[in-house]
């Protein structure tokens, strides 16, 4: 049973960087699967911040990549998130999700880190 | 505002069956790409509930279904139960905007 735990400070201040670990445990972070970060402002919905394969290859959302940076530590069986140049919109719930191979589908999930951004 | 459209609720009795709507474009359902749904009981992480339009994973009643038609997708739950109160989203893959792609989400209420 693959597991995700999302890691970092929940509170970062306007103009800052956020930035998270997601610890992969059941599974390796080598495997034919893609990894995934999505995030959930408070009462909306969710939104897609974008994916790393484990020989570093990334996707980003086009409305976030100018400020996104995802990046893979295979050694510790985990991968991460920057998102730089924060404001209030940023302030959300941070999920980490796989992406199960060979389809579009995100089968499993951390349980979910909030991220504040105020001074 | 969601490229993929829910309603934001709906409500049934125990028992009841109630269906929830999501409404693409040719860029995304349109498309050809598989449509998944996911369930988000209150205060907790979405869990994947039916993936590639029809298909759930071990452990989801049988009592969930997806379907996928056009540019729309559904999910039906019948024989509704209390537990089943949550938000459902719908998600897909849009190839425009070269990125995964959620619902709205919708409410769901048993009265």
């Amino acid at each position: 049973q693959v597991q995700l735990q999302e890691s970092g400070p929940g509170l970062v201040k306007p103009s800052g960087t956020l930035s998270l670990t997601c610890a992969v445990s059941g599974g390796s972070i080598s495997s034919s699967d893609w990894w995934n970060w999505v995030r959930q402002s408070p009462g909306k919905g969710l939104e897609w911040i974008g994916q790393i394969y484990h020989t570093g290859s990334t996707n980003y959302n086009p409305s976030l990549s100018s400020r996104v940076t995802i990046s893979v530590d295979k050694s510790k069986n985990q991968f991460s998130l920057r998102l730089s140049s924060v404001t209030a919109a940023d302030t959300a719930v941070y999920y980490c999700a796989r992406q199960q191979s060979a389809t579009t589908s995100l089968d499993y999930w951390g349980q979910g880190t909030l991220v504040t951004v105020s001074s | 505002q969601s490229v993929l459209t829910q309603p934001p609720s709906v409500s049934g009795a125990p028992g009841q069956r109630v269906t929830i709507s999501c409404s693409g474009s040719s860029s995304n359902i349109g498309a050809g790409h598989d449509v998944h749904w996911l369930q988000q009981l209150p205060g907790t992480a979405p869990k994947r509930l039916i993936y590639n339009n029809n298909n759930r994973p071990s452990g989801v009643p049988d009592r969930f279904s997806g379907s996928k038609s056009g540019t729309s997708a559904s999910l039906a739950i019948t024989g509704l139960q209390a537990e089943d109160e949550a938000d459902y989203y719908c998600q897909s893959y849009d190839s425009s905007l070269s990125a995964y792609v959620f619902g709205s989400g919708t409410k769901v209420t048993v009265l």
